[in-house]
């Protein structure tokens, strides 16, 4: 089935511990993203990756790190989890980055650091 | 700074129709977007308007200003399926997509 699938589905993680939130893609994207959506605020842009081999900073990259080895899997990691970094995380993908280029997403992970 | 600003909630009667505003102030611009999202799933894309103009796609019709930095989303005949947030983003100069909050739509029979 083609699409997006992230994993795990949802985590509860201690502060201070390091996590890693899986993204894969079967579509093969050129470009892929990383956001968080918080109650009350829209979506916003942790880290993207236009091409396989490049990554860049989004609007709220403090405390993630990523990176982009192959076309289809985009991880993002947590080095050392803070309770503000609770959020739903919704990795997405398109084609290319151009203005027509639409995004799909992941069905989410929702992570609770405590 | 750049914004994005959506009612946060609106309700409307099954069978009727609705229009959701979004007005936007983004450094450039490369298309606005409309996405449905149900509730603890994901967004899905439901339209694109990059000039001035109406869009149309069945029930749903999206419509851009860009004078004005002005857009809605018309959704006629509500279905109760179509209760969910919908989300207003605009791709900025650096094609990077700036996201409203979302308006939450209720639906009522």
């Amino acid at each position: 089935i083609a699409g997006i699938t992230q994993a795990p589905t949802s985590q509860i993680l201690a502060a201070g511990r390091r996590m890693t939130l899986r993204c894969t893609q079967d579509m093969r994207h050129n470009a892929m993203y990383w956001y968080r959506q918080d109650l009350g605020l829209g979506l916003r842009l942790i880290h993207y990756s236009n091409t396989a081999g490049t990554t860049g900073k989004g609007e709220v990259p403090d405390g993630y790190s990523v990176s982009r080895a192959n076309t289809d899997d985009f991880p993002l990691t947590l080095a050392s989890a803070v309770p503000s970094q609770t959020s739903v995380y919704f990795c997405a993908s398109s084609e290319k980055t151009g203005g027509l280029e639409t995004q799909y997403f992941g069905p989410g992970t929702r992570l609770l650091v405590l | 700074g750049q914004n994005i600003d959506q009612p946060t909630e609106m309700t409307a009667t099954e069978g009727a129709i609705v229009q959701i505003n979004c007005t936007y102030q983004t450094s450039g611009f490369n298309g606005l977007f409309w996405y449905q999202q149900h509730a603890g799933e994901a967004p899905t894309f439901l339209s694109y308007n990059v000039l001035d103009g109406l869009e149309e796609k069945g029930r749903f019709s999206s419509f851009l200003s860009r004078s004005k930095g002005y857009s809605y989303l018309l959704l006629k005949e509500l279905q109760m399926k179509d209760s969910a947030s919908y989300l207003c983003a605009v791709k900025d100069s650096n094609y990077q997509l700036i996201w409203g909050a979302g308006t939450k739509l209720i639906i009522k029979p």
